[in-house]
């Protein structure tokens, strides 16, 4: 079984505080690491793809950054605003295995005024 | 909108019944995935299609039957469900099954109950 952990589990933060959640993932035979954001009611949206050991990934106050060889990636927000309050996913493809995403079970974010 | 779309959002059906769910894309990706979420479980991969081949089948019971008639609709056919099966169902799609550096457009999903 492969296991992708994320920590922590859910996560409460004041406007304007800066944050950040870990993934850790069995390092041998990675491919790829996937983040997504999911808000309530809506649909999972991409945020990176990350192949390569020391990406590092950003996207506007969030960014990510990729540890292959000890098996973990951080994803760190900026200046949380209440609209950054979702859970972020991140998902783990293996070589040889497709386009298949094996997910961790997030962590969830709110964010208070 | 994702460009990926997911009928019905909300689904009640009895052990007894039989049901399809149904996904639609119009990306022009030629894979497709069905994935399952279950309270306090990460999500968990049920099918995959690529080019309307099944390409993976996840252990997953009988009672759910896939469908891929073209590469841009997918459907699940339900039937003699368990109580437990009562989750959110998600289809995503992608660029190519052997393209992983690309990432998934999810639908909303169904939420299936089971009574």
């Amino acid at each position: 079984i492969l296991n992708v952990e994320q920590s922590p589990q859910s996560l409460h933060v004041q406007e304007g505080d800066s944050t950040n959640f870990t993934c850790s993932f069995p390092s041998s035979n990675f491919y790829a690491l996937h983040w997504y954001r999911w808000e309530t009611a809506k649909s999972p949206e991409a945020l990176f793809v990350m192949t390569l050991n020391g990406d590092e990934k950003k996207k506007g106050r969030i960014s990510a950054t990729l540890n292959t060889k000890e098996g973990y990636s951080y994803l760190y927000i900026k200046g949380s605003q209440p609209e950054d309050s979702a859970t972020y996913l991140c998902a783990l493809i293996l070589t040889g295995g497709g386009n298949k995403l094996t997910f961790g079970t997030g962590t969830q974010l709110k964010v208070e005024l | 909108e994702t460009g990926v779309t997911q009928t019905p959002r909300h689904l009640v059906m009895g052990m007894t019944n039989k049901k399809s769910l149904k996904c639609e894309q119009h990306l022009g990706h030629n894979a497709m995935y069905w994935y399952k979420q279950s309270a306090k479980k990460p999500l968990e991969l049920m099918f995959v299609y690529s080019l309307e081949e099944r390409v993976e089948n996840n252990s997953v019971p009988s009672r759910f039957s896939p469908e891929c008639p073209n590469s841009s609709h997918l459907f699940l056919h339900l039937h003699t469900l368990q109580p437990e099966d009562s989750a959110l169902y998600l289809c995503a799609s992608s660029q190519a099954f052997q393209a992983p550096n690309y990432g998934y457009t999810f639908g909303s999903g169904t939420r299936l109950t089971v009574v």
